[in-house]
């Protein structure tokens, strides 16, 4: 079956670190994206892990053990612009034909507080 | 803007109705994906289109169907409508191959009354 996790909400204070956490049970792993989605608008990417280990994108990092089946998302320097929902999916592996369906997980919403 | 169009934004539709969305997929991008995102929720993956054909589907039923055309643009159908349809409606686009990632369209908000 397919099974992403991830805490439905969190708050933090804007200039602190977050961390949001995601587990995963899928029948196929072809990476695990983070998306930023703020409310009524399209997700936009901010990472993508396939292979174990931390990737750094400015203020994003991006976390992953695929022998574990979690992944984070680092969040540094918080701004009131982050306050969204922080999507995790697992692309899902078609073989030879890198299909590009996403699993995607509940979502969470990051409240950031002045 | 990742250069991923949708249209229309918004339709209000009734119950038992038949609906058509589009999507204009970003240049250089050959596959393009459909999503479904009840409020709250993560998205859905409903089906992939690669070269006019569809090459992966997820748990919808046939009333959800779809095209690709020669310029990788595409069409979502939904017949006989339910309330439950009810959703944003997102298409992703992006090139076939391993380290490539989807770009979102703004997608359609269908209401079904």
């Amino acid at each position: 079956g397919q099974n992403i996790d991830q805490p439905t909400e969190m708050t933090a204070t804007e200039g602190a670190i977050v961390q949001i956490n995601c587990t995963y049970q899928t029948s196929g792993f072809n990476g695990l994206f983070w998306y930023q989605q703020h409310a009524g608008e399209a997700p936009t990417f901010l990472s993508y892990n396939v292979l174990d280990g931390l990737e750094e994108k400015g203020r994003f990092s991006s976390f992953l053990s695929r022998s574990k089946g979690y992944s984070y998302l680092l969040l540094k320097e918080l701004q009131m612009k982050d306050s969204a929902s922080y999507l995790c999916a697992v692309r899902d592996a078609r073989g030879d034909n890198y299909g590009q369906n996403f699993v995607f997980g509940p979502g969470t919403r990051l409240s950031v507080l002045p | 803007e990742t250069g991923v169009t949708q249209s229309p934004t918004h339709l209000i539709k009734t119950r038992g109705q038949q609906v058509t969305l589009r999507c204009s997929s970003q240049s250089g991008h050959n596959t393009v994906s459909w999503y479904q995102q009840a409020l709250g929720q993560g998205p859905q993956f409903i089906f992939q289109y690669y070269r006019e054909e569809e090459n992966g589907r997820g748990n919808f039923p046939p009333r959800f169907s779809g095209l690709q055309f020669p310029n990788y643009s595409s069409e979502l159908n939904v017949n006989a409508l339910e309330l439950d349809d009810s959703a944003l409606y997102l298409c992703a686009s992006s090139q076939q191959g391993f380290n490539t990632e989807a770009f979102f369209g703004q997608g359609t908000r269908l209401t079904v009354v």
